[in-house]
């Protein structure tokens, strides 16, 4: 079965501070990943996915950054945190192939980031 | 672009209670809408999707018909638990993406249901 792992799950970062989460999925070849951002109060905004290695697309411009440098792993990252850079940092996965109607997207559980 | 409209939260319900959960979408074509939950401390899980009109969608006691009329897809369930206290998302996957899906959410909408 298939399974998505994220680390860490908190983390507290001054500002100016560097940034990478790491999320891992196993039990699937060449999904498709993404990074959500959810800040306090809002709802999920899609940040960076990808559909193969080294591919990454960008949805909003921000801080942050994305790479992929193997098929099942999915990096963000930062050179310089921000306050407004605080939220909960989920990761998903989906199947590449197949009707997009059916592709479910399966999300880790999450890593909380509060930049002080 | 394509959006969703949920309804704002909290909602308070007392255990046994029936619940309406609204969301509205805007997209063009024949998108997929999809129910998603998210418990205290935990990532999104899936609840339900429909995936064409009058389709609809169930699990766990939950149900959502996809209603192109009105473009609805509002959340109902007839007796709630206080374990069903969580955080709902309605989203969509528009029509035409092929390999890559991009899921449009909206704010979400907390629930917390009392003894």
């Amino acid at each position: 079965s298939q399974t998505i792992h994220q680390w860490p799950a908190t983390l507290v970062q001054p500002v100016g501070s560097p940034l990478s989460l790491e999320c891992t999925v196993e039990g699937t070849s060449n999904p498709n990943l993404y990074w959500y951002r959810q800040a306090a109060g809002r709802g999920l905004q899609l940040l960076f996915y990808s559909v193969g290695i080294g591919q990454i697309s960008s949805e909003v411009p921000q801080n942050l950054s994305a790479s992929r440098p193997q098929d099942r792993q999915f990096i963000l990252s930062s050179k310089k945190l921000l306050l407004s850079d605080s939220g909960f940092y989920l990761c998903a996965w989906s199947e590449l192939a197949g009707d997009p109607g059916y592709n479910e997207q399966f999300f880790g559980p999450g890593t909380r980031l509060t930049v002080l | 672009g394509d959006s969703v409209t949920q309804m704002e939260g909290p909602v308070t319900l007392s255990e046994e209670a029936f619940l309406t959960i609204n969301c509205t979408y805007t997209a063009t074509g024949y998108p997929s809408l999809f129910w998603y939950v998210q418990y205290p401390g935990e990532g999104l899980q899936l609840l339900l999707k429909a995936t064409k009109a009058d389709d609809k969608g169930s699990n766990k006691g939950f149900e959502a018909t996809y209603r192109k009329e009105t473009t609805s897809f509002h959340l109902e369930k007839g007796s709630v638990q206080v374990s069903d206290s969580a955080v709902y998302f309605c989203a969509l996957t528009p029509t035409l993406n092929t390999g890559f899906q991009k899921l449009v959410f909206g704010t979400g909408t907390r629930l917390l249901v009392s003894p």
